[in-house]
């Protein structure tokens, strides 16, 4: 079936580290998308790629990295210089061109402990 | 000024009843508008996409205007299982989808 997964469902991260999400599709989309999401709050877009080696930043991107070397994987560095990590991150991909309609992963909630 | 704006509610009705709420975009250039439903604790999900012409799914009707840049959704009939969070999206020239905060509707029996 084709969609896209992230992994792992939950995440515990200690203060000061590092951790990877990550984020993959076989739905041969070009866009893929990170958000991140605060109880009770809307999507806030962190990075967004349209191709392959290229990505940009969306309106939250301190604090967090990206890369783009395969068309089926997008992950995600939160890294320590982010500083209130905590939060659902979803990844979504997209087709180009058309109606393109994104597809969305499970997320991850990640906490800070 | 965000570039998508939602009514957050929460539009409290009853079983039966129709509801109706607008999202407000603000890049004229906008070309594609979608609405997704999101249920607690998951990941959001396609309701409809958003035509020129308007367009129906069963009990679900969007409408799009692009002289004063919103889309609206109306739920005819309402069931429980509508109670959620509806995210108006919209995608921009540049393929940057940009969601509102959503709007939370809750039907009651």
């Amino acid at each position: 079936d084709g969609g896209i997964t992230q992994s792992p469902k939950y995440l515990f991260r200690k203060e000061g580290q590092n951790v990877t999400l990550s984020c993959e599709q076989n739905l041969n989309h070009d866009a893929m998308y990170w958000y991140r999401q605060d109880p009770g709050q809307g999507l806030r877009l962190i990075y967004y790629s349209q191709i392959v080696n290229d990505f940009q930043k969306g309106d939250i991107a301190e604090g967090y990295s990206v890369s783009r070397e395969k068309k089926e994987s997008f992950p995600l560095t939160v890294t320590s210089a982010q500083k209130n990590p905590t939060a659902f991150y979803l990844c979504a991909s997209s087709r180009q061109g058309g109606m393109p309609e994104a597809f969305f992963g499970q997320g991850t909630r990640l906490t800070v402990v | 000024r965000k570039e998508v704006e939602q009514d957050p509610g929460p539009f409290n009705v009853p079983e039966g009843a129709t509801v109706a709420f607008n999202c407000t975009y603000s890049n004229s250039a906008s070309q594609s508008f979608f609405w997704y439903r999101q249920d607690c604790r998951k990941e959001p999900k396609l309701l409809m996409s958003v035509y020129s012409s308007g367009n129906e799914d069963g009990r679900f009707t969007a409408q799009l205007n692009r002289a004063s840049q919103y889309i609206s959704l109306l739920i005819r009939d309402s069931k429980l299982s509508d109670s959620a969070t509806y995210l108006c999206v919209v995608n921009n020239i540049d393929y940057k989808l940009s969601f509102g905060a959503g709007t939370t509707v809750t039907v009651r029996a």
